[in-house]
Order: structure tokens, then sequence, then C-alpha cells
């Protein structure tokens, strides 16, 4: 069965450090999303991205948070300079188009630790 | 803004009886509702979806919406210590340019007490 994959599973970093995270969705899913997930709260969504096109980053914090989708295909979440409320799960879902109805597959995660 | 509730619990419910997991939802222009399980330090695993009012049943699990009420239900039957985990209700409200992305309530942790 095919799976979002993520890389790497778990990084722990020292503030004011960059770190980046990786993301291959599922094969032909044209929509891709960043999560993050606080510890006791939901996923909230940082970034939507339909084919290599950003169609939603209103809750991305830009001034330290990228993302790329350059091919279409996967995708490099970046924070730089990290901050100790960086630390979170950060997750990545696929979906094989936006629009409302269809369902969105998450990847295992992204663990950050910042010290 | 849109925003999803449910209750944190934890809820407790002996091994084989049924488990009722709540939400609400702010946004009347919602068109999809999903549950998503999530055991400790994992990520979040579909368990349903409903997009129209009524009832919709997979194996053990009952999904209930009520677009009227803005509410969302979970059932899930002959609950098993494997249903231990923390349930997500997560909703889709489109917006302009094909933005889609979910809205998750904080989620319902049950426990299922052999």
């Amino acid at each position: 069965e095919a799976e979002v994959a993520q890389s790497p599973r778990y990084k722990i970093t020292e503030k004011s450090q960059a770190v980046a995270f990786w993301c291959d969705p599922i094969s032909g899913h044209a929509t891709l999303y960043w999560y993050r997930q606080i510890l006791g709260q939901g996923p909230e969504l940082l970034v939507q991205f339909q084919d290599e096109s950003v169609v939603d980053d209103s809750q991305l914090p830009k001034d330290r948070f990228s993302a790329e989708r350059l091919k279409g295909v996967d995708s490099t979440l970046k924070i730089q300079p990290a901050e100790l409320g960086d630390s979170a799960m950060y997750l990545c879902a696929s979906s094989q188009t936006a629009g409302g109805t269809e369902t969105q597959y998450f990847g295992p995660g992204t663990r950050l630790l910042v010290l | 803004q849109k925003e999803v509730e449910q209750n944190s619990g934890p809820l407790s419910v002996p091994e084989g009886a049924i488990a009722s997991l709540n939400c609400t939802y702010s946004d009347r222009g919602s068109q999809s509702f999903f549950w998503y399980r999530q055991y400790s330090g994992k990520s979040p695993e579909l368990i349903m979806f409903i997009y129209s009012n009524g009832d919709k049943e997979d194996g053990r699990f009952t999904a209930q919406l009520n677009k009227a009420s803005q509410y969302v239900s979970l059932l899930i039957r002959d609950s098993q210590p494997s249903d231990s985990a923390t349930y997500l209700c997560a909703v889709n409200s489109p917006s302009g340019g094909g933005a889609d992305g979910l809205t998750f309530g904080k989620g319902t942790h049950l426990i299922i007490q052999p």
C-alpha cells in the first residue's frame, strides 16, 4: 500500500540553528500539506501545495519558515532560525487533488525538539 | 475563524461496550468530515469520513453527521483495548483558490478498560 514518506523521523537541534524536513507524497497525489502538531493539540495547517504552487500559506510564519515543492512531487519545509516554541511533530499529508472531499493521508511525521 | 470542538477526555469505556465520541464545528460551509485515530507518538490514521447527513457504518465504526446542528459523532461498537487512542475530528471547509486544509479538534483521549 502506498504511503507518504517523511525524513528524518526525529530531529534534535539547538535554538537559532536551521532545520529541514522532507516529504514524498503518495505517487500521483497532486496536493501536499504540511501540518504542525504541538503536544496535546490537533494538527494545524502550515502550507498547502497544488502541484508546485502554493495554495494556502496563511498560517505559515514566513519570517522563519519556508516551504517548496519545486517539481510538484516531493517537498521540503525549512525553519531558520529554530526557536524553542517550534518543538512539535511536523506532519506531511497528501491527497489526489483538492476540492473539499478528498481524503488526506498522513506520513509518519518528524518529531522536532529544539533545545 | 473555523473551530472544531471536542471533549478532551479521557473517556473511559469498558471492553465490549459502545464508545461515543462527539465533535461540533463552527463553519456552516464545511463539506466533509473525518475521524482520525492517533496512537501516542504516531501520526493520524484515517478511520472514517462522512459527507452527507445521517449515518455511515464501516465494521465496528459508525459516523453520524447532522449539518443543521453542526455536529459529528463516532460510535465504536464492541470496544477493544486496541481502540485506546486519541480520536481527532477534522473538518474540511474549502475556501477560494482550492485551499482545503483540514481544521482539527484537539482530540478525545479514549481508554478501553479490559
